[in-house]
């Protein structure tokens, strides 16, 4: 099992909409909590921490449940600049490692 | 302006020879990361280093070797050892503490011909 499951994608969606991304993590002793967005041939860049009361930035809702071990990303109204793939990240040990999610891919269309 | 830098961005290598990829950073950050990305994959751990002259083996560490002689500079070098070494290697750094968050380099695409 992976440290870290995220839905398979593709995501292909239409301008305005709403998408929602899940994420699992196998480790209870995960510290942190991230959503990380990835452009093509680029290197990811945070898009928020995830806490456990929830949080939200503007458009962007995340959500995380310990008990279950469950993140997620809710995008409302979308836009063209929102495709990307979105990496769930957890950190872990004494130095946070991070380890990611294989990502989850979505293209915005107009 | 404080960033990490990676160089070089398209590095092309011949089987069997061992390549350097270059890690800076001026953000004065503690901790340094080297990850490795493949097609459709989530990036894998390689190796990291907490302070100077100190690193630690990450979950992919065979085959690649690092250094840290300066809080600045984390150098990896892909050895001959490494039996697929065509990948997107990403550089990280952070300072220590519970809350920050990684800055990443802009990345390496390494090909072997």
């Amino acid at each position: 099992r992976k440290e870290v499951e995220q839905d398979p994608g593709p995501f292909n969606v239409p301008e305005g909409a709403t998408v929602a991304f899940n994420c699992t993590y196998s480790n209870s002793a995960s510290q942190s909590f991230f959503w990380y967005r990835q452009d093509c041939r680029k290197e990811p860049k945070l898009l928020m921490s995830v806490y456990s009361s929830g949080n939200e930035d503007g458009r962007f809702t995340a959500q995380l449940n310990r008990a279950s071990q469950y993140i997620s990303l809710l995008i409302r109204d979308s836009k063209l600049s929102d495709s990307a793939t979105y990496l769930c990240v957890v950190s872990t040990g004494s130095a946070r490692q991070l380890t990611f999610g294989s990502g989850t891919q979505l293209t915005v269309l107009p | 302006d404080g960033g990490i830098t990676q160089s070089p961005k398209y590095l092309f290598r011949k089987e069997g020879q061992n390549v350097t990829l270059s890690c800076e950073q001026n953000l004065n950050h503690d901790a340094m990361y080297w990850y490795r990305q493949d097609p459709g994959q989530g990036l894998r751990l390689i190796y990291y280093s907490q302070i100077v002259n100190d690193f630690q083996k990450g979950d992919i560490a065979e085959g690649y070797s690092v250094s840290r002689e300066k809080k600045e500079s984390f150098p990896l070098t892909v050895t001959s050892a490494q039996k697929n070494p065509t990948a997107f290697y990403l550089c990280a750094s952070r300072f220590q503490g519970a809350n920050y968050g990684y800055t990443f380099g802009s990345g390496t695409r390494l090909t072997v011909v």
